[in-house]
C-alpha cells in the first residue's frame, strides 16, 4: 500500500524550515527519501531503519518513528537548490528491497 | 561517483510495436528495478530482479513485459505490444545490500 505524505506542495522563502511527512498502514522495515528535480532522475538522499534513528544530509535530516510508522523529513535554512519533489519510499514486509513511493510533495524555494 | 546508465533516453513507437529498454546497473549492486513515472505522477513499481530472476512484480507488469539481464551486465525491459497508456518515464534503479537506489536518468518512451 502506498504511503501518504503531507503537505502536497509547499512554497518557502530562502532560509525558512520545512517538514515533509510520510505516513503508512503497514509495520516498515525501513524508509528511504528521494529528491527528484524536473526532468531528471530520483536521487536518493537517506535510509532510515527500524528503531527511531535520526539521520542528517547537509541540513536536511529525517526521523523515522516505527511505532507509528511514520517518518519526518527536516529542511532547515532552505536553499534555492533545494526546489524539488520529495519522495519517501518504504518496504513494508518486501525481503525484495521493492520500495512502494509516496506521492511526492513539491517543494519550491523562492529568493 | 557510479552511475546507472540508461538507453535511449527518448523512443518513439507505434501502438502495437515491442520495444526494449537497455539498463547498465553500478556493477556491485545486487538488485535491480524497473519503475515507472506517467508525466507528474508518483514512482511505481514494476519489478525487482534479484539473482538472475524476478523476486517481485507489480500488477502493472503483466504478460507484455519481460526482464533479462542477457551479458552479466545489462538489464533490459521489453514490452511486447506496446499499448498508449505505456507512454511514461521508465527508470532503471540499482541497489547494494541495505543501501539507498541509483536510479539511471531513464527512457521517456512515447507511444503513438
Amino acid at each position: 500500500q502506498q504511503p501518504v505524505q503531507s503537505p502536497q506542495a509547499v512554497i518557502l522563502r530562502e532560509g525558512e524550515d520545512a517538514v515533509i511527512n510520510c505516513s503508512s498502514s503497514k509495520a516498515l522495515y525501513s524508509v528511504h527519501w528521494y529528491r527528484q528535480k524536473h526532468g531528471e532522475a530520483p536521487v536518493f538522499l537517506m535510509i532510515l531503519l527500524k528503531g527511531g534513528e535520526q539521520k542528517g544530509h547537509e541540513k536536511i535530516s529525517a526521523s523515522f518513528n516505527e511505532k507509528k510508522q511514520q517518518s519526518s523529513l527536516y529542511l532547515t535554512a532552505s536553499q534555492l537548490s533545494y526546489s524539488g519533489t520529495y519522495f519517501c519510499g518504504t518496504d513494508g514486509s518486501s525481503n525484495t528491497g521493492k520500495l512502494i513511493f509516496g506521492q511526492g510533495t513539491t517543494l519550491q524555494v523562492k529568493p | 561517483e557510479p552511475e546507472v546508465t540508461q538507453t535511449p533516453s527518448h523512443q518513439v513507437t507505434q501502438m502495437g510495436q515491442e520495444v526494449i529498454l537497455r539498463c547498465v546497473p553500478i556493477s556491485n549492486h545486487l538488485y535491480f528495478y524497473w519503475y515507472r513515472q506517467i508525466l507528474g505522477q508518483k514512482v511505481e513499481f514494476l519489478v525487482s530482479f534479484y539473482n538472475n530472476e524476478i523476486s517481485e512484480k507489480s500488477e502493472i507488469f503483466d504478460d507484455q513485459f519481460s526482464v533479462e539481464r542477457p551479458d552479466g551486465s545489462n538489464f533490459t525491459l521489453k514490452i511486447r505490444s506496446t499499448k498508449l497508456e505505456d507512454s511514461a518515464m521508465y527508470f532503471c534503479a540499482s541497489a547494494g545490500q541495505g543501501g539507498g537506489y541509483t536510479f539511471g536518468s531513464g527512457t521517456r518512451l512515447t507511444v503513438v
